[in-house]
């Protein structure tokens, strides 16, 4: 079945620091690719999504392109800051599917 | 907009009694809800699609009659954990699919109930 492998955290990194949280997956098809954020006390929002190889999602100063010859979708900031702190997880669909597979999450603390 | 509740937040009970969660779209409509549970350090594990006037659809190694779901209306489901054990302890996060405009086929989602069964 469908999976997804994200980097293990906890991550602290410096205010301005670079920051990569490392995804790959394993799925047949052309699944569809999401980084989802979840703020301490808040639900899961989606960050960024790729519907395609090649594909580069965007939001909020963060980035992933979709490759499909490495079946990876790294999440990357060029300079994180302290609001930036929260668990990312990284997941995706298949096949038009609604279902969402997830990673286990990566806990990212920020600090000044 | 897309916001989603759950009620409660959190809640304690007594093993072998019944606790009732809610899962609300507040200001959009949801044919398809989604039902997770997530172990601490761990990922989401969907436990079942829940589809508006319709039975839910379990995944696989979830006992269906014991997570009673139901989704009555175009805004609620709930999630009825029947006849709770501590091993039913853990958080539990709905999702609810946006169907048009802006919310077509994106997931929003709750944040959470926390069980806990002693």
């Amino acid at each position: 079945g469908d999976s997804v492998t994200q980097m293990e955290g906890p991550v602290t990194l410096s205010e301005e620091a670079f920051l990569t949280i490392n995804c790959t997956y394993t799925a047949t098809g052309y699944p569809s690719l999401f980084w989802y954020v979840q703020y301490p006390g808040e639900g899961l929002q989606l960050l960024l999504k790729a519907t395609k190889a090649d594909d580069k999602g965007s939001n909020k100063g963060f980035e992933a392109t979709y490759r499909k010859e490495t079946t990876s979708f790294h999440l990357e900031k060029g300079s994180v800051q302290v609001s930036d702190s929260a668990v990312y997880f990284c997941a995706l669909t298949n096949f038009g599917n609604e279902k969402l597979t997830f990673g286990t999450g990566t806990r990212l603390t920020i600090i000044p | 907009g897309a916001v989603v509740s759950q009620h409660p937040s959190w809640v304690i009970c007594k093993s072998g009694t019944s606790v009732k969660i809610e899962c609300r779209s507040l200001d959009f409509q949801a044919t398809t809800m989604f039902w997770y549970r997530q172990f601490p350090k761990q990922s989401l594990m969907l436990m079942a699609t829940s589809n508006e006037g319709s039975k839910a659809t379990y995944e696989q190694g979830v006992e269906k009659d014991k997570f009673l779901i139901n989704h009555a209306s175009l805004t609620l489901s709930t999630l009825t954990v029947t006849s709770a054990h501590p091993e039913d302890s853990s958080f539990y996060i709905c999702s609810a699919h946006g169907t048009s405009g802006d919310l077509y086929n994106e997931q929003f989602f709750g944040p959470g109930t926390r069980l806990t069964v002693l």
